[in-house]
């Protein structure tokens, strides 16, 4: 079983909807989460962290379950601009800093 | 300011060759990392430099791939006898700390290498 699972979609979803992805971690060690874009054949780029209490950026939340090792991502009103992959991604600091992604979950957004 | 920088963006090489991959992390950045993304998949840590201290080499698949770094500046990933299952994209990222902190990692182009 790989340390972080994401749903690989695809996800088509039209101009304007709401869509969430979700990711569930296996290991309790983790201490921080994260959301990272990557765009086709380029390098991901931190979309935004996620904290416990849940946080918000712009059209974008993010949410933490710590006790059911779950994240999730919500992007609402979504935009052509955002068909890209999305990475959930886990750090653990005793481990160095080093970045545990997902897979990836692919967003295609129409018109 | 400049970003990470990676060299070559493509290599094509033949089963069994050796190559030598390069990253110019963000200048002031003392923790640097290598990932492999291999086409579908999520990035899968290889090794990562935190200033003079021993690298962590815990994610290198084999004995044939070994990384450089000298003090803080450019790293090179060198694969030796190279095969197919090689054939990847290989990211670069720097970040101003490592471990215990919470530093945005930087990422590089990456290096697409097709192994023939």
């Amino acid at each position: 079983r790989k340390e972080v699972e994401q749903d690989p979609g695809p996800f088509n979803v039209p101009e304007g909807a709401t869509v969430a992805f979700n990711c569930t971690y296996s290991n309790s060690a983790s201490q921080s989460f994260f959301w990272y874009r990557q765009d086709c054949r380029k390098e991901p780029k931190l979309l935004m962290s996620v904290y416990s209490s849940g946080n918000e950026d712009g059209r974008f939340t993010a949410q933490l379950n710590r006790a059911s090792q779950y994240i999730s991502l919500l992007i609402r009103d979504s935009k052509l601009s955002d068909s890209a992959t999305y990475l959930c991604v886990v750090k653990r600091y005793n481990q160095g800093g080093k970045l545990i992604f997902g897979q990836g979950t692919e967003l295609s957004v129409k018109p | 300011g400049a970003g990470v920088s990676q060299s070559p963006s493509n290599k094509v090489t033949e089963k069994g060759k050796d190559v030598e991959l390069r990253c110019d992390p963000i200048s002031g950045h003392t923790a640097l990392y290598w990932y492999r993304q291999r086409l579908g998949q999520g990035l899968e840590f290889l090794i990562y430099f935190q200033g003079n201290s021993a690298p962590d080499k815990s994610g290198l698949p084999s004995d044939r791939f070994s990384a450089e770094r000298t003090g803080e500046s450019v790293s090179t990933l060198t694969i030796q006898r190279t095969q197919q299952e090689d054939s990847a994209v290989y990211l670069c990222a720097s970040s101003l700390a490592g471990a215990g902190l919470s530093y945005e990692q930087y990422f590089g182009p990456g290096t697409r290498l097709t192994v023939t």
